[in-house]
Formats: C-alpha cells, structure tokens, sequence
C-alpha cells in the first residue's frame, strides 16, 4: 500500500516570508500524481497544487511552488510571501495514474504571524 | 459553482445507533469517496465508488458500509454507532480517471460525535 507521511505536525511562518513543507512517500509505482491541499478554518478542503510524477518539471501555482524528487520519493510545498489567508491544515495526498482513490499524509498546520 | 453537499455539519448520536451520514454531489462525477479524519492521522479512506451500485473497501472499512442508489449520492452507515466512530467524515467526488490528474471536490464534513 502506498503511504505518505508529513514529518511536520505544525509550522509557522511570519507574514510575507517563505515556508517549507515536507512530504514523503513510498510508492513502487513509476506513474502517478501527487497533491497539496490546504483546509482552512471553515473545514472545505481546497486544491493548492498537483504534479504528475512523469513532468520533471516542478509545478507553480503563484505563490505556491512544489520540488518533485522522484527519486528521492519527497514532495514538498515552498509558500513565498506568506499570507494570514495561508493559515491552515496542509495536506500532501497521492494517487496512482490508473487508479481513482488517494491517500492523504497526516498534515501540518501552518501559522503565519502578523 | 459545483458543490459537495454532506447534510449534517454537526451529528450526536448515540452509541449502538444507526447512522445515515449522507453526500449528494451536483458535478456528475462518477467517483465518490468517505474519509474520516482524525488528528495526527490526516484522512483515511473507508470507502469508495466508481459507479452506481457498486462499492469497494478502503484503509478502515470496519463498522462502516455505504449505498450508492443514484449517481449523485452516497451515503455512509454506520450500523451500530460506537464512541471509537467520534470522528470528522469528508465526502469527496471526482471525475472517471482514465490517466487524467484530477483532484477531488470536497464537502465541507460531518463532525459526528458519539456519546
């Protein structure tokens, strides 16, 4: 079975600097997709960012960056310029090419100070 | 705007009850997912569909079972309610894969607290 693991319980992060999160996983498959959610307060889950694992390059969404190892197995999450808006859970999720159902790590919650 | 709709936001129930928590999506997805989340353990996926009537197990199917009656709903039971069930469930629908990197679109949870 596949697992993904999160090594950071919580972070924090002052405003408009830059934060790291980590995620690694096992896998011994060679395609498939991985995912950054982000769960806010109001508990709605919210796409931040996917990569799929046969692009090398990494993917960028604003203000939100990925670093893809492949070989490695990591998956971590660059937030640049920190918001209070970014103040959530995060979760890092994968999912095989050919199947449909994902598996989530155990999150981290980000703070970000005024 | 597309939407995940779980009907109750906030459950008691009590233990050795039947539960219904229910998840109606309006995007005509054919995949639909429960998860529960808990603390430490991020989301654990108890149960999925790929289409109407059919169901298959996920991590920590126990004590757990689902219907699929029409496509756009999915319903998670819970036969005999135990405190050990205290839990927030996400339902969660996606798109047939066939290759593509879809996400899912969730529901906004069900804390379901059993006393």
């Amino acid at each position: 079975a596949q697992t993904v693991t999160q090594s950071q319980p919580e972070m924090s992060v002052q405003e408009a600097e830059t934060v790291t999160l980590s995620c690694t996983y096992d896998t011994s498959e060679s395609d498939y997709y991985l995912f950054w959610y982000k769960q806010p307060p109001s508990r709605q889950m919210i796409l931040v960012i996917r990569q799929e694992a046969y692009k090398q390059q990494n993917a960028t969404e604003n203000r939100f960056s990925v670093n893809f190892q492949k070989a490695a197995k990591s998956f971590s999450l660059k937030i640049s310029d920190s918001q209070l808006g970014d103040a959530a859970m995060y979760f890092c999720a994968y999912r095989r090419r050919s199947n449909n159902d994902m598996r989530f790590g155990a999150g981290t919650r980000l703070t970000v100070k005024p | 705007d597309v939407k995940v709709t779980q009907s109750s936001r906030y459950l008691v129930k009590r233990t050795g009850e039947k539960v219904f928590l229910e998840c109606v999506q309006d995007m005509d997805h054919e995949n639909m997912f429960w998860y529960r989340q808990d603390p430490g353990l991020g989301l654990r996926l108890i149960y999925f569909s790929y289409d109407v009537k059919m169901k298959e197990k996920g991590d920590i199917p126990e004590g757990y079972s689902v219907s699929r009656e029409k496509k756009e709903r999915f319903s998670l039971i819970l036969e005999s309610a135990s405190t050990n069930q205290t839990s927030m469930y996400l339902c969660a629908s996606s798109l047939r894969t066939g290759g593509a990197n879809y996400g899912y679109t969730f529901g906004s949870g069900t804390r379901l607290t059993v006393v």
